[in-house]
């Protein structure tokens, strides 16, 4: 167990629909990141936020946004849903603002229909 | 941006044998280097990392070279067992610049270690 909590497991929506994935980080952790791992394919870095801020951003789709609360949890939203969204999406969370350790969250497995 | 390419795609070894997996990477200012182990279904786990002031770095029976002037890093795991079996992804990022934060992966290795 990393420490980094993800919810909900799974996700099962249709098309057109709109989603929230929920991270908390391990305690003490600043930093929050996001990745999605289709099928086919490695891990792609959509974002990152540390200690309330976004720090970098990589292929992330406008229709994806994503905030990092007070409490350091974040949450992704995923919204006008397409069936090449259905994937795994992973938090994970490391002390520092810049690439250190990462800890990786169980994973939310998203599947549009 | 950055681009790491990742090889080979599938490696299959014999229990006892030793497998090496190469990243490349473009950003001569990328300065950290993670190597992580994914199980099926699983989520990836760090196994060992390496910075740009490092040459090489050795965790019992793994390890990872880095060759800043070639722009590639290596990972060495040796006397292999069969829980070795996974999919390993080099990743590649920095802490200076624009995008700082932003970890690129490569795409995956999947290792067979054969009993």
């Amino acid at each position: 167990d990393s420490g980094v909590t993800q919810t909900p497991k799974h996700l099962i929506t249709a098309t057109g629909q709109r989603v929230t994935l929920r991270c908390s980080p391990r305690s003490g952790d600043l930093s929050v990141y996001w990745y999605q791992q289709s099928l086919d394919q490695g891990l792609q870095f959509l974002i990152q936020y540390y200690n309330g801020e976004e720090r970098a951003k990589g292929n992330i789709l406008e229709r994806f946004s994503a905030q990092q609360f007070p409490d350091l949890h974040s949450e992704l939203n995923l919204s006008s849903l397409e069936l090449g969204d259905s994937a795994l999406y992973f938090c994970a969370s490391s002390v520092a603002q810049f690439p250190d350790t990462q800890y990786f969250g169980p994973g939310t497995r998203l599947t549009v229909l | 941006g950055e681009n790491v390419e990742q090889h080979p795609s599938t490696l299959s070894v014999q229990e006892g044998d030793s497998a090496v997996i190469k990243c490349t990477y473009s950003d001569s200012a990328s300065n950290y280097f993670p190597w992580y182990k994914q199980e099926l279904g699983k989520r990836p786990q760090l196994i060992i990392d390496i910075r740009s002031n490092v040459g090489e770095k050795k965790d019992q029976r793994i390890a990872v070279t880095l060759n800043k002037t070639a722009k590639h890093f290596s990972l060495h795991i040796t006397e292999t067992q069969p829980e070795d079996s996974a999919v390993y992804f080099c990743a590649a990022s920095r802490s200076g610049g624009t995008n700082a934060g932003k970890s690129t992966f490569g795409d995956g290795t999947t290792l067979t270690v054969k009993p």
